[in-house]
């Protein structure tokens, strides 16, 4: 049974688009987040929702939206898209917002390549 | 957060001990230390935390220096699936809700 679940794990598209990544867990966690990996591999968060509401927004640029429809799907569309956005990104989640104990787990990651 | 310093790379033989060393020597009293690890092509897994004491799971052991400026994680008998980046990070009161990764230490295990 995957536990964070992440569609589609390739996106290939052109700049100026609009494209969705969807997330999904089982794991009945409160707390989802996206993180970005860029092309020279650091990790950065980039949003959390606990309970369908908008906990952190890392100066993330506006064209990318996170849309919780219900606390086990986090779904992020990008629009305008630009070749500066190709990255891998992973969705996570946990059960605690702020704790320092818990442990966040990741999705098996989204390659968006804009060409 | 503090930050973390860990070796960028480091190699080791497989079914040997790997220590994976991370400084961290502005550490408050509260944060607590988290490992992380991504194998090739994977999402980021959680390996271990602790806050003062050693610690064991199944995955690996946390040594935690005296003065908590310092600590390692311990793979007792590395396999080559343990190949990996390595994640040393701080979890404080403040934005401990966020993972804050730096570049890691890349393992290579030779078999």
């Amino acid at each position: 049974d995957t536990a964070v679940s992440q569609t589609p794990k390739y996106l290939v598209t052109q700049m100026g688009n609009d494209k969705s990544i969807k997330c999904e867990q089982n794991l009945g966690h409160d707390t989802m987040y996206w993180y970005k990996q860029d092309s020279k591999k650091f990790l950065k968060i980039m949003f959390s929702y606990n309970n369908k509401e908008l906990i952190i927004n890392e100066t993330v640029p506006n064209r990318f939206s996170p849309k919780s429809p219900d606390k086990a799907h986090l779904n992020l569309h990008i629009n305008s898209l630009e070749l500066g956005d190709s990255a891998v990104y992973f969705c996570a989640s946990s059960q605690a917002i702020r704790g320092r104990t818990d442990t966040q787990y990741f999705g098996p990651g989204t390659r968006l390549t804009v060409l | 957060d503090a930050k973390t310093t860990q070796p960028n790379s480091m190699e080791s033989n497989e079914e040997e001990p790997v220590h994976l060393p991370c400084n961290h020597s502005t550490i408050s009293g509260t944060d607590y230390i988290h490992w992380y690890r991504q194998l090739p092509s994977q999402g980021p897994e959680y390996v271990i935390h602790g806050l003062t004491s050693n610690v064991n799971n199944r995955m690996a052991s946390l040594a935690i220096a005296e003065d908590r400026k310092s600590s390692t994680l311990i793979l007792h008998r590395a396999t080559l699936r343990d190949a990996a980046v390595y994640y040393c990070i701080l979890r404080g009161i403040q934005g401990a809700q966020k993972l804050v990764f730096g570049q890691g230490t890349r393992l290579t295990i030779n078999p």
